[in-house]
């Protein structure tokens, strides 16, 4: 069974750009969690999102935003990046929604803004 | 204050050493998570529990809900356990967890 695949790995983007990351869960997951982790913050909760909807939502602002597909298969999206963005994203699949289940983690995708 | 606090934030033990790490929160909990992270980014769950104890391994876990106080424990360890290691909490019935700083384990040869 193929893991949790986070497309790209690492990315280097300039202030004020956007972009688009993509996670592929587990087969047959549909429920898919983004997280941030920066040195100063450590790992924070972004969303959740089961059966194409978002069921939960962090402390971050408009500019995060993302979507699941019928496949499953999420993207999240950063607006007007700023310096601060620069951090590891990473995203967990689940079997069902909420975290009260095992979670399955991505090697993540490194941002950097310039 | 932090609602996820860990302790000790570093941690450098011999090969074979037992090792505790601990997690304390502030807040009412539905479970816990261990989680591990190796350099290059990628995180592992190790354990989720809401009451008791589990082992697996060398690793086990241990959680007290009227204490709010979590443990993971390594025996025997071994360089490769040289990791971060963050506890999580899942609050109430809100479905998102609340992440610890983490404890970055060196186990020496």
């Amino acid at each position: 069974k193929a893991g949790v695949t986070q497309t790209p790995r690492y990315l280097i983007k300039t202030r004020g750009q956007q972009v688009t990351l993509s996670c592929s869960p587990i087969s047959g997951h549909r429920s898919v969690s983004w997280y941030q982790q920066t040195p100063g913050q450590g790992l924070q909760f972004l969303f959740e999102y089961f059966s194409e909807t978002q069921r939960n939502k962090g402390n971050f602002p408009g500019r995060f935003s993302g979507r699941q597909f019928s496949n499953s298969r999420s993207e999240m999206n950063v607006s007007t990046l700023e310096l601060g963005d620069s951090a590891l994203y990473l995203c967990a699949s689940s079997s069902r929604p909420g975290a009260n289940t095992e979670a399955f983690f991505g090697q993540g995708t490194r941002l950097t803004v310039v | 204050k932090n609602e996820v606090e860990q302790s000790p934030q570093n941690l450098t033990a011999q090969e074979g050493e037992f090792i505790t790490i601990n997690c304390s929160y502030s807040v009412g909990i539905s479970a816990l998570h261990w989680l591990q992270q190796h350099p290059g980014g990628g995180i592992v769950s190790l354990f989720m529990l809401s009451s008791g104890k589990k082992k697996h391994g060398r690793l086990i876990a241990t959680i007290n809900i009227q204490e709010k106080h979590s443990s993971l424990h390594i025996t025997a360890s071994h360089p490769r356990d040289s990791a971060v290691y963050i506890c999580a909490v899942l609050r109430g019935s809100q479905g998102n967890l609340i992440f610890g700083k983490g404890t970055k384990l060196s186990v020496k040869p």
